[in-house]
């Protein structure tokens, strides 16, 4: 079975401060990974993506991840957090299983609260 | 109107009840999903449409009834619904075929309240 486990449910910081939010995730075949947020009573906003290639994968909002396929890694990070970046963000992955549609595993979210 | 929309964004509903959630896509997609989000669970894959036909139904309890009608739009049907069915219920889509993934395109949801 393929899970995926965003290691904290809530992440609190300061606004300016750097952020890491983590995801690991289970698969013995290739994956893609992706990064979404949501903003309270909105959908789900497509952060960023990693689909091959870098290993660096920068995104909207001044957010990047970093692909670390040794340690089925997906961490989320941002230099300096600002208050508009308090959300939930959720890890998701796709099995690379040759078709072109498939599901995504959602990790539980995380939610992070900047505080000024 | 552009991405994924969906109606109503809020919805309140006895157990005996009949109503229909809309979802709209504009950006030309061929796939379509529907999700269920739930407080401290993870998102919900419940049905998934490709070029209208349902290839995905994850043992959703026929209480919930899809339908895609064609491409850009989706629905799901809600009869006798249960209070462990209040949730927020996203619709997403995406372009499926021609590139080896597809990113899925969310709509705000909607909020579901059985009483």
């Amino acid at each position: 079975a393929q899970s995926v486990t965003q290691l904290d449910s809530q992440v609190p910081v300061f606004e300016e401060a750097p952020v890491e939010l983590r995801c690991n995730y289970s698969s013995s075949v290739s994956v893609y990974l992706f990064w979404y947020v949501q903003y309270p009573n909105q959908g789900l906003q497509l952060l960023l993506k990693y689909l091959s290639g870098s290993t660096l994968v920068k995104g909207i909002n001044g957010f990047e991840a970093e692909f670390n396929k040794s340690q089925t890694s997906f961490h989320l990070r941002k230099p300096s957090v600002h208050i508009s970046d308090t959300a939930e963000y959720f890890c998701a992955v796709r099995l690379d299983r040759g078709s072109t549609l498939g599901r995504l595993y959602f990790g539980r979210g995380t939610q992070l609260t900047v505080w000024p | 109107e552009t991405g994924v929309t969906q109606t109503p964004r809020h919805l309140v509903m006895g157990m005996t009840n009949k109503k229909s959630l809309k979802c709209e896509q504009h950006l030309g997609h061929n796939a379509m999903y529907w999700y269920k989000q739930s407080a401290k669970k993870p998102l919900e894959l419940m049905f998934v449409y490709s070029l209208e036909e349902r290839v995905e139904n994850n043992s959703v309890p026929s209480r919930f009834s899809p339908e895609c009608p064609n491409s850009s739009h989706l629905f799901l049907h809600l009869h006798t619904l249960q209070p462990e069915d209040s949730a927020l219920y996203l619709c997403a889509s995406s372009q499926a075929g021609g590139r080896r993934t597809d990113t899925q395109y969310f709509g705000p949801g909607t909020r579901l309240t059985v009483l």
